[in-house]
C-alpha cells in the first residue's frame, strides 16, 4: 500500500510566481490535510479537507492561498504570488477517518521563494 | 485552543542511555495524543497515540510514553538510545470537535552521540 505521495519534493519559485503542491493521499483515505512548517518550527495546521469539500480552513492565510480536493485526482495547494515568507515545507496528511485516527504523512514540499 | 509545550529544543544522550523527551499539553479535556518522529528532509513518522484506553503507551522502535491526566503531560521515553534515533521529535494533540486538526510542538531534536 503506497504511502501518501507529495510532488514535486522540491520547488523554487522568484516572488510573485505561482505554487502548485500535489499531494495524493494513501488508498482507501478521503481525509486530506495540509500543514506548513517553518524554519526551526514543528507544524500548523492549514486547511483539512475532504473529497471536494473544504471541511476546515482556520489555519490558511486570507490571501493567495487556496486548496482543492477534486472528486478525481490529487489535492492541491495553491500559492499565488509567493513571497520570500512562503518559504517552508509544506506537508500533506491523510486518514480513514477522524475521531483520533492517526494522520500518515508525506515526505512534504520544500518550496523556496527566491 | 490547544497548545503543547516541549521545553527541550534539543537533548543530547550517549548511545545505550534512557531518554525522555518531554510534552505538555493545555486541554482540561484529555485530546487524542501523538509523537511523530521527523529524520532530516523527510516527512513524519508515527512513533505512538494515544486514544483514551492505557495510559502506558508502546509505540514502535522501542518508544513509549506514559499519559498524566493530572499533570496533562504525555512524555516519551526509550530505555535504551541507538545512533539511529537521532531525528527531531514532535508531540502533536487532536483539537476541533471532529479532533481533525493536530496541533504540534515546536520540537526535540535528540542527538545520540556514541
Amino acid at each position: 500500500n503506497a504511502g501518501v505521495m507529495q510532488n514535486p519534493r522540491h520547488l523554487v519559485r522568484r516572488r510573485g510566481q505561482e505554487a502548485r503542491l500535489r499531494c495524493s493521499p494513501m488508498k482507501g483515505h478521503s481525509h486530506v490535510y495540509w500543514y506548513r512548517q517553518l524554519p526551526e518550527e514543528g507544524l500548523k495546521f492549514m486547511v483539512y479537507l475532504q473529497k471536494e469539500n473544504i471541511i476546515d480552513e482556520s489555519g490558511m492565510p486570507k490571501e493567495r492561498f487556496s486548496a482543492e480536493f477534486p472528486k478525481e485526482g490529487p489535492s492541491i495547494l495553491r500559492i499565488q504570488q509567493v513571497v520570500r515568507g512562503d518559504s517552508a515545507a509544506y506537508f500533506c496528511a491523510s486518514s480513514a477517518s477522524t475521531q483520533g485516527y492517526e494522520q500518515y504523512f508525506g515526505p512534504g514540499t520544500r518550496l523556496t521563494v527566491t | 485552543a490547544q497548545s503543547v509545550t516541549q521545553l527541550d529544543s534539543q537533548v543530547p544522550v550517549f548511545e545505550e542511555a534512557p531518554v525522555e523527551l518531554r510534552c505538555n499539553y493545555s486541554s482540561s479535556v484529555p485530546p487524542y495524543l501523538f509523537w511523530y518522529v521527523q529524520y532530516p528532509n523527510q516527512g513524519l513518522q508515527l512513533l505512538l497515540k494515544y486514544t483514551s484506553a492505557a495510559t502506558l503507551v508502546k509505540g514502535i522502535n522501542g518508544f513509549e510514553a506514559e499519559f498524566n491526566k493530572s499533570q496533562t503531560s504525555f512524555h516519551l521515553r526509550k530505555p535504551s538510545v541507538h545512533i539511529s534515533d537521532t531525528a527531531e521529535y514532535f508531540c502533536a494533540v487532536t483539537e476541533g470537535t471532529g479532533f481533525q486538526k493536530l496541533v504540534f510542538g515546536t520540537g526535540t531534536r535528540l542527538l545520540v552521540s556514541p
